[in-house]
């Protein structure tokens, strides 16, 4: 069966500082990848997504970045965090090609700038 | 470009009751799918329902079940029998059926049950 890791689970950073969060995904091959962000109470704004190995599309233009390795990880990265950085980051994947296009979601790291 | 609209933004039910979400969206395309998320307080988000487009019949999986009326682009979602466990905050999402586009997110609705 397939699952997905994220890590850290937690994190407390300081404004400026820089920002590496991993998530990768076990049990399937050639996923497609997302990253979003949750603000406290609010909706899921997709910040990136992925359909191969060093493909990327950036949906939100910010100081975030977003790399994909090798097939199965996805990485989120920042040089210099901003206050506004602060929330709650989920990765997701789905299946490429005719399917029922559910994503799964990992567990969600959640990330305090101050 | 695709949206998903979820006018309430809270609600609550009584234990045992039955409430209902609403969801509308906007597209231009003929066929896709229509879902529905849980996210409880341990923040993990998890599928409750999907609907495809090209069925007419209404999706239903246990105590949850939807209203999809397409030609007025609406997807309710309908919770019977409500349990304490329901509570969380409920995403409606939508997904082309082509390419690899990714799903589409409403706001949310936070369901508080009352016992």
């Amino acid at each position: 069966s397939q699952t997905i890791h994220q890590w850290p689970a937690t994190l407390v950073q300081p404004v400026g500082s820089p920002l590496s969060l991993e998530c990768t995904v076990e049990g399937t091959s050639n996923p497609n990848l997302y990253w979003y962000r949750q603000a406290a109470g609010r909706g899921l704004q997709l910040l990136f997504y992925s359909v191969g190995i060093g493909q990327i599309s950036s949906e939100v233009p910010q100081n975030l970045s977003a790399s994909r390795p090798q097939d199965r990880q996805f990485i989120l990265s920042s040089k210099k965090l901003l206050l506004s950085d602060s929330g709650f980051y989920l990765c997701a994947w789905s299946e490429k090609g005719m399917g029922d296009y559910e994503q799964y979601f990992g567990p969600g790291t959640r990330l305090t700038v101050t | 470009a695709q949206t998903v609209t979820q006018s309430q933004p809270e609600m609550s039910v009584q234990e045992a009751e039955t409430v209902t979400l609403s969801c509308t969206y906007d597209t231009s395309e003929s066929d896709y799918y229509l879902f529905w998320y849980k996210q409880p307080p341990s923040r993990q988000m998890i599928l409750v329902i999907r609907q495809e487009a090209y069925k007419q019949q209404n999706a239903t999986e246990n105590r949850f079940s939807v209203n999809f009326q397409k030609a007025a682009k609406s997807f309710s979602l309908k919770i019977s029998d409500s349990q304490l466990g329901d509570a969380a905050m409920y995403f409606c999402a939508y997904k082309d059926r082509s390419g690899n586009t990714p799903l589409v997110f409403g706001k949310g609705t936070r369901l508080s049950v009352i016992a």
